[in-house]
């Protein structure tokens, strides 16, 4: 079948780093993208990676292993504005749809 | 503002009435998508529309009905929904289905809606 794996609920200090991760398994892959939700919000694109490596955008880093079928989102300097859910994505090659994993809650602690 | 509206923003119905919800995207992509957000599930695909044409339907029950008029303008019929499909109900858009450009979605802010 195919599945999302992240954890839901992170807790980090402000100013800190912090690691995301998602682990998938689908019928082939084409690749993995990062998206954040404010509480009340919508969500918001951050990233897409489709090869092995790191992908830096400003404070954020998304990183991707197609070996282990696993990635993460990296964030540093961590604002207050941070806290919210971030969720990875994949389209799964089998039936060519997106899935979504469930989600992982970000709390930042002053 | 992401270029992607939605409305209205809040939405209460009976189990017996029909309503629409409509979404509108200002950035001339060619795929639309309706998506379903409960608490503590993972967001839901329902529909998607490349070129107004529908691509994919999710086993979605039938009381959702899609319409995509054209590649600005997406609506979702509601009639006789159940209390279970109390959530909120995003809309999307990107420049494609397919490939790289699938991945990068907009997002409309949504309609909550409580079925009563």
């Amino acid at each position: 079948g195919q599945s999302l794996e992240q954890p839901s609920e992170v807790t980090a200090v402000e100013g800190a780093i912090v690691q995301i991760n998602c682990t998938y398994q689908t019928s082939g892959f084409y690749g993995l993208s990062w998206y954040q939700q404010h509480d009340g919000g919508a969500p918001t694109f951050l990233s897409y990676n489709a090869l092995d490596g790191l992908e830096e955008t400003g404070r954020f880093s998304s990183f991707l292993s197609r070996s282990d079928s696993y990635g993460y989102l990296l964030l540093q300097e961590l604002q207050m504005k941070d806290s919210a859910s971030y969720f990875c994505a994949v389209r799964d090659g089998r039936d060519d749809k997106i899935i979504f994993g469930k989600g992982t809650r970000l709390h930042i602690l002053p | 503002e992401t270029g992607v509206t939605q409305t209205p923003r809040h939405l209460v119905m009976g189990m017996t009435n029909k309503k629409s919800l409509k979404c509108e995207q200002h950035l001339g992509h060619n795929a639309m998508y309706w998506y379903k957000q409960s608490a503590k599930k993972p967001l839901e695909l329902m529909f998607v529309y490349n070129f107004k044409e529908q691509t994919e339907n999710n086993s979605v029950p039938s009381r959702f009905s899609p319409e995509c008029p054209n590649s600005s303008h997406l609506f979702l019929h509601l009639h006789t929904l159940q209390p279970e499909d109390s959530a909120l109900y995003l809309c999307a858009s990107s420049q494609d289905v397919r490939g790289r450009r699938s991945y990068e979605q907009y997002f409309g802010p949504g309609t909550r809606l409580t079925v009563t």
